[in-house]
């Protein structure tokens, strides 16, 4: 049973430049939620999606958006790339039976 | 507004000795809680929850915690330490209706050989 898996591992982009990353979520899980990590922080919460739309928002900008496709896999854009948006973009997946999320490995994004 | 409190930045012990990382919270209504852990260049990993019922609650690897709804904390323990649990851990809390979680900055641990 495959867990939460994101891609790319890594990824360098430049200031300005748009990305996109991709979660596929635990098998039976129906809801994603994405959470960004900066270097010696606690994750914190971007955005969540179910059933194809964004069911709650945190406190991030617009440039900030997000994807669910029919089989719940995820993608998250971010556009106009800023060097303080270099962090670890963490995906999470949960079900309606479930309490926790569960997270991926991670994507480690670094603006320049 | 809900918060997640780790107030030391850093845990040493000693292996084979009792570990403990502390966590307070603050948000409306009773939550769930949870601890996560991290090794390096790696996502998060679940240990235990608390939704309901005992206060006392047990996880993966040995670890347990204790939920103190008086004082709002929820703190990690793990009776004898062992190398391998050197890792970053964070807690988590999380509002009955609203699934999204609120992480603390977490906490290094370092256990000594």
């Amino acid at each position: 049973d495959a867990g939460v898996t994101q891609s790319p591992t890594h990824l360098i982009k430049t200031r300005g430049q748009q990305v996109t990353l991709r979660c596929s979520p635990k098998s039976g899980h129906d809801t994603v939620s994405w959470y960004q990590q900066a270097l010696g922080q606690g994750p914190q919460f971007i955005f969540q999606y179910y059933e194809e739309e964004e069911r709650q928002r945190g406190n991030f900008p617009d440039r900030f958006s997000g994807h669910q496709f029919p089989n719940y896999s995820s993608e998250l854009n971010v556009n106009a790339l800023l060097l303080g948006d270099s962090a670890l973009y963490l995906c999470a997946s949960s079900g309606d039976r479930d309490y926790e999320q569960y997270f991926g490995p991670g994507t480690r994004l670094t603006v320049t | 507004a809900q918060s997640v409190a780790q107030p030391e930045d850093q845990v040493n012990v000693a292996e084979g000795n009792p570990l403990t990382v502390k966590c307070t919270y603050s948000v409306s209504g009773n939550p769930y809680l949870f601890w996560y852990v991290q090794y390096p260049n790696r996502g998060l990993q679940f240990l235990l929850k608390y939704i309901t019922g005992d206060n006392l609650v047990k996880g993966s690897y040995g670890f347990e915690a204790e939920f103190n709804k008086s004082q709002t904390s929820f703190h990690l323990k793990k009776p004898s330490a062992l190398v391998s649990d050197s890792a970053l851990y964070f807690c988590a809390v999380r509002p009955k209706r609203v699934d999204r979680l609120a992480f603390g900055k977490g906490n290094q641990v370092v256990v000594i050989p």
